[in-house]
């Protein structure tokens, strides 16, 4: 079973400060998405990447995938208080997706 | 376009009651997946429906299964709730892709068992 671990689990940070969150596994994923969920919806695709050194950028955000295809990071600049939810990574598993827990990110105006 | 909706939006059941849970996918999606959310985790796999076949399961008892039907909506039924299946229950809609298709969530169900 491929497993999926995000850091921090928490973070809440100051509007207008840099931030950086992790997904790690020791599982190679063909490709990894990024969600972002907010309370009482479900989660809205962010990005997915596929190649292995593959960077991303929407917007503030920047988004990267190791070289061994096995962990991401997600960079988000300047934050926002809109910036705030729980944001996912979620590797492909053959026909479905492996969620991580989460990092609940709350930005402070 | 039509995004993908759940019903009901909140439910509440007891140990031992069934429950059935729907969802409608987005326009021109055939493959729905369904998901549990317990409470500060991420989703979990439950199964998924493409063309009204079962396409892959993940680890959930038997009591734990579906529907899809010709028109790609869907449903989840589970059997003898228990009170751990108390979560948020999200389906997705999406044309397959090889793990790079989009997933279309719905706002999702919310199921409190007592």
């Amino acid at each position: 079973t491929q497993l999926l671990e995000q850091s921090p689990q928490f973070l809440s940070i100051q509007e207008g400060e840099n931030l950086t969150v992790y997904c790690n596994s020791s599982s190679v994923f063909s490709s990894l998405q990024w969600y972002r969920q907010e309370p009482g919806e479900g989660p809205v695709l962010l990005v997915t990447v596929v190649t292995g050194g593959e960077v991303k950028k929407l917007k503030r955000l920047t988004f990267q995938f190791g070289d061994a295809r096995k962990d991401s990071s997600l960079h988000i600049t300047a934050a926002q208080p809109g910036d705030t939810g729980l944001y996912l990574c979620a590797g492909a598993d053959g026909q479905n997706f492996v969620f991580g827990p989460g990092t609940r990110l709350s930005v402070l105006p | 376009e039509t995004g993908v909706t759940q019903s009901p939006t909140h439910l509440i059941k007891t140990r031992g009651q069934q429950v059935t849970l729907r969802c409608s996918s987005q326009s021109g999606h055939n493959t729905v997946s369904w998901y549990q959310q317990a409470l500060g985790q991420g989703p979990q796999f439950i199964f998924q429906y493409y063309r009204e076949e079962e396409n892959g399961r993940g680890n959930f008892p038997p009591r734990f299964s579906g529907l899809q039907f010709p028109n790609y909506s869907s449903e989840l039924n589970v059997n003898a709730l228990e009170l751990d299946d108390s979560a948020l229950y999200l389906c997705a809609s999406s044309i397959p892709g090889q793990g790079r298709e989009t997933q279309y969530f719905g706002p999702g169900t919310r199921l409190l068992v007592l």
